[in-house]
């Protein structure tokens, strides 16, 4: 079966610091793979997909960036943290393809930019 | 205008009655509808997923969706104290992209 996994569950970073979040899945190969970020009372937002290797695709102008160095690996980062950026990250991945639209969560990234 | 509006809440029931919840879209190109619950400070986990038009029952959870309406339902049935979480909707057209609602908070007192 497949999991996902990422670290830490939970971050306290201060402003102008650098991040790094990372994100793995077993069980699968080639999926696709998704960063969002999640605000209290505001749903998901979505900042970065990937359907392979080296393919990042973004969808929110933002001090953050993403890597994917491996088939299942999935790196979300940041130069110097802003107040803003703190919040509840979370990665997910799709069947290869994604025909059903279907993705699944891991436990998820808590970060206090102070 | 959102393209997905769902209630907040916060919704507090007695256990054993049915929490019904909905979300309302404005894209009609979606197709793809899937209910997520989220316990406090985890991850999303995908609850129940229905493709197009239609009913759809697992165990104590049915998932409606009626297009022509641009709503979508979640009724639980028997709820228990365990059902006290978080409901995201989720819905996406023919694409990569999933969008959500902002999510129900439902209590289940014991």
């Amino acid at each position: 079966s497949q999991t996902i996994h990422q670290w830490p569950a939970t971050l306290v970073q201060p402003v102008g610091s650098p991040l790094s979040l990372e994100c793995t899945v077993e069980g699968t190969s080639n999926p696709n793979l998704y960063w969002y970020r999640q605000a209290a009372g505001r749903g998901l937002q979505l900042l970065f997909y990937s359907v392979g290797i080296g393919q990042i695709s973004s969808e929110v102008p933002q001090n953050l960036s993403a890597s994917r160095p491996q088939d299942r690996q999935f790196i979300l980062s940041s130069k110097k943290l802003l107040l803003s950026d703190s919040g509840f990250y979370l990665c997910a991945w799709e069947a290869p393809g994604g025909a059903k639209n279907i993705q699944y969560f891991g436990a998820g990234t808590r970060l206090s930019v102070l | 205008q959102k393209e997905v509006e769902q209630d907040p809440g916060p919704l507090s029931v007695p256990e054993g009655a049915i929490v019904s919840l909905n979300c309302t879209y404005s894209n009609s190109a979606f197709q793809y509808f899937m209910w997520y619950r989220q316990y406090s400070r985890k991850g999303p986990e995908l609850l129940m997923y229905t493709y197009s038009s239609g009913n759809k029952e697992d165990g104590r959870f049915t998932a409606q969706v009626d297009k022509s309406s641009k709503y979508i339902s979640l009724f639980i049935r028997d709820s228990q104290p365990s059902d006290s979480a978080t409901y995201l909707c989720a819905m996406s057209a023919s694409d990569y992209k999933l969008s959500f609602g902002a999510g129900t908070t439902v209590t289940v007192r014991a």
